[in-house]
């Protein structure tokens, strides 16, 4: 079954910590990755996408690394700020799906505190 | 900036009423999605939506469940006639195509569906 898992469920901080967050999945055979931010009550706010061709991804403090051969990704986030606080998402199209959909992790919700 | 656009923001049903929840993808996109989050479980995938016809649903989108392009902007989710544990989030999300540079997937806001 295609599954996409993260861990730490939950994740607490100081301010201006560098912190990274994991995501796994089941199927190595993946089309590609994206990260998601979701506020409380919110939708989700797409944050990177990385192909499954690429190692990385960058877009300001974020950074997203993808090993399909460990069928792992992680994002990576500097200088963390209170206002990062949110869940982030992983969500994985697999290689499968001609169709586009995402099948997602449960989120890591982060607290960055000042 | 474009943005998926959803009404309403939250709905209230009774169990058993038939409710339209309504969608504005951006408007050169072609593929729309509607997923669904049930109060503190994962984002999970309903149906896919392409030229017209759906391209792809998941075990949730039973018979009680359509979907529609009514016209060249909306992209709506009817449910026919609602259970207590429909209740969750309900997300339309859209992206330009299916090629590598335009894979992303833009999420509207959501539609909180209570089912009494």
């Amino acid at each position: 079954k295609q599954e996409v898992t993260q861990i730490p469920a939950a994740l607490s901080v100081p301010e201006g910590e560098n912190l990274v967050l994991n995501c796994s999945f089941t199927d190595s055979a993946i089309y590609n990755l994206q990260w998601f931010r979701q506020d409380p009550g919110k939708g989700l706010t797409s944050l990177l996408l990385i192909q499954s061709s690429q190692r990385e991804q960058t877009s300001g403090r974020l950074n997203a690394s993808l090993d399909k051969s460990s069928g792992r990704s992680t994002l990576y986030i500097a200088a963390s700020q209170p206002g990062d606080s949110a869940t982030y998402l992983c969500a994985v199209r697999y290689g499968s799906s001609n169709t586009g959909k995402l099948i997602f992790g449960q989120g890591t919700t982060l607290q960055v505190k000042p | 900036e474009p943005e998926v656009t959803q009404t309403p923001s939250h709905q209230v049903t009774q169990m058993g009423q038939e409710v339209i929840l309504r969608c504005v993808p951006i408007s050169n996109h072609l593929y729309f999605y509607w997923y669904r989050q049930i109060l503190g479980q994962k984002v999970e995938f309903l149906v896919s939506f392409y030229n017209n016809e759906i391209s792809e649903k998941s075990e949730i989108f039973d018979d009680q469940f359509s979907v529609e392009r009514p016209d060249g902007s909306n992209f709506t989710l009817k449910i026919r006639s609602t259970k207590l544990e429909d209740s969750a989030m309900y997300f339309c999300a859209s992206k330009v195509q299916l090629t590598t540079r335009q894979e992303t997937q833009y999420f509207g806001p959501g539609t909180r569906l209570l089912v009494l």
